[in-house]
């Protein structure tokens, strides 16, 4: 089955600790997306990328850094830069023009600050 | 002028009840106005899209309203029932564009048995 697979489900950080969340889709899209999602405040863009080897920051991306080194791989590090790093991540790719799938969201990770 | 406001931020209903979510944006370049659910701990899945060139569109227990010249969208779920219970997001965007989706800020419904 075609889909976006976000690794690990749970994620716990140590303070000054750089984390790793991982995202992978099999759907052949080109562009993919993170968001951050916190209680109230919706789904904020961290980054996006439309190309292999090419992103774009999005609202939200201090402290945070991603490489687009394969179409199908969108790997998103949080860095000790970011402070208040606690939050529920989301992977999202889109083919263009969306068709009528929109965009295809990973079942999320959960990062928390231990 | 690339907002989405999305109200109200939280609704409750009975089952049987119509909800009802509105979501205006400002940009009129926008042509592509998609609707997700999100259950708890899971991504939000698309749940309906419309294009400006229709006034309505019904998939289900699920209808889209658009009125372009106000500028405004909403979600109506008829007969709703407790597995509604979701956070619902709209959004907006320019198909074929280089332009990503800008989402509402999402609102929580809960539908009491």
């Amino acid at each position: 089955d075609g889909g976006i697979t976000q690794s690990p489900k749970y994620l716990f950080r140590k303070e000054g600790q750089n984390v790793t969340l991982s995202c992978e889709q099999n759907l052949n899209h080109d562009a993919m997306y993170w968001y951050r999602q916190d209680p109230g405040q919706g789904l904020r863009l961290i980054y996006y990328s439309q190309i292999v080897n090419d992103f774009q920051k999005g609202d939200i991306a201090e402290g945070y850094s991603v490489s687009r080194e394969k179409k199908e791989s969108f790997p998103l590090t949080v860095t000790s830069a970011q402070k208040n790093p606690t939050a529920f991540y989301l992977c999202a790719s889109s083919s263009e023009g969306y068709g009528d799938y929109g965009y295809t969201f990973g079942s999320g990770t959960r990062l928390t600050v231990v | 002028q690339q907002q989405v406001k999305q109200s109200p931020q939280s609704l409750i209903v009975q089952k049987g009840g119509i909800p009802i979510i509105n979501c205006a944006y400002e940009n009129t370049a926008f042509d592509y106005f998609p609707w997700y659910q999100q259950f708890p701990g899971k991504g939000p899945a698309l749940l309906i899209a419309i294009r400006p060139d229709v006034s309505e569109k019904k998939e289900g227990r699920f209808t889209i309203s658009f009125n372009k010249s106000a500028k405004q969208f909403s979600l109506h779920i008829m007969d709703s029932q407790p597995g509604d219970s979701a956070t619902y997001f709209c959004a907006a965007s320019i198909l074929g564009g280089s332009e990503k989706l800008v989402f509402g800020k999402g609102t929580k419904l809960t539908v009491n048995p």
